[in-house]
């Protein structure tokens, strides 16, 4: 399988704290992408790295990416009750047909 | 400039019927991708599709599934004799020349 994955799969956290996310990938890749999805709902997109940037900020959110070792961090400072929802890596591979290969996902619970 | 549209955004279909997955990409997009959502995991990719060709379908099931994009009118994913196993959500999402994608919200099929 190509699946990149998440980790940890699960993280509960109490607001206020900060929440890191690890996601890990097989191939080289041209970007990297992560996702929000709350329960049973659809995709929202929260930020982009190329594979040629090592950091990237938006608002609360904070990814690392590092390609020799394959892997992106999200950090999302002062978590709120309202980033409880799976948070998902997907990357893009540099040839091919740029279908996106998606991680495991991380479940996030932000407690009040 | 209206997203990605899917319908409808809940199925239900009985073991052994026949299911129609409807995506209308982006305008001016011309490339659309399939994914499909298992419960607790993430998407995965199905099939790449440009107007009128088969792309990459790597990821489609050998049997039951097939998928098109006609030159005019939304790109199509059937299911034909539906079992419990292909209950999940389905996600399109379509680009432009830029190759980055845009997601639908999704349809959810549930197979009683």
């Amino acid at each position: 399988s190509q699946q990149g994955e998440e980790d940890p799969q699960a993280l509960s956290i109490q607001e206020g704290e900060n929440a890191t996310m690890n996601c890990s990938y097989k191939t080289s890749i041209n970007n990297l992408q992560w996702y929000r999805q709350n329960s049973g709902r659809g995709l929202v997109h929260l930020i982009l790295i190329r594979s040629n940037e090592r950091e990237k900020h938006s608002g609360r959110l904070r990814v690392t990416l590092d390609t020799s070792k394959k892997s992106s961090s999200l950090l999302i400072t002062a978590s709120r009750a309202a980033d409880t929802a799976s948070y998902f890596c997907a990357t893009v591979n540099i040839s091919g047909t740029y279908k996106y290969i998606f991680g495991t996902g991380t479940r996030l619970k932000v407690l009040a | 400039n209206a997203g990605v549209m899917q319908n409808p955004r809940h199925l239900v279909r009985r073991r052994g019927q026949e299911a129609r997955l409807r995506c209308s990409p982006m305008k001016g997009h011309s490339h659309v991708y399939w994914y499909r959502q298992l419960p607790e995991e993430g998407l995965k990719f199905m099939v790449y599709l440009q107007k009128e060709n088969i792309i990459d379908e790597s990821g489609m099931p050998k049997e039951r599934f097939s998928a098109e994009f006609p030159k005019e009118g939304p790109s199509i994913l059937r299911i034909q004799q539906v079992v419990r196993g292909d209950s999940a959500a389905y996600f399109c999402a379509s680009s432009g020349q830029t190759y980055e994608q845009y997601f639908g919200p999704g349809t959810r099929l549930t197979v009683t």
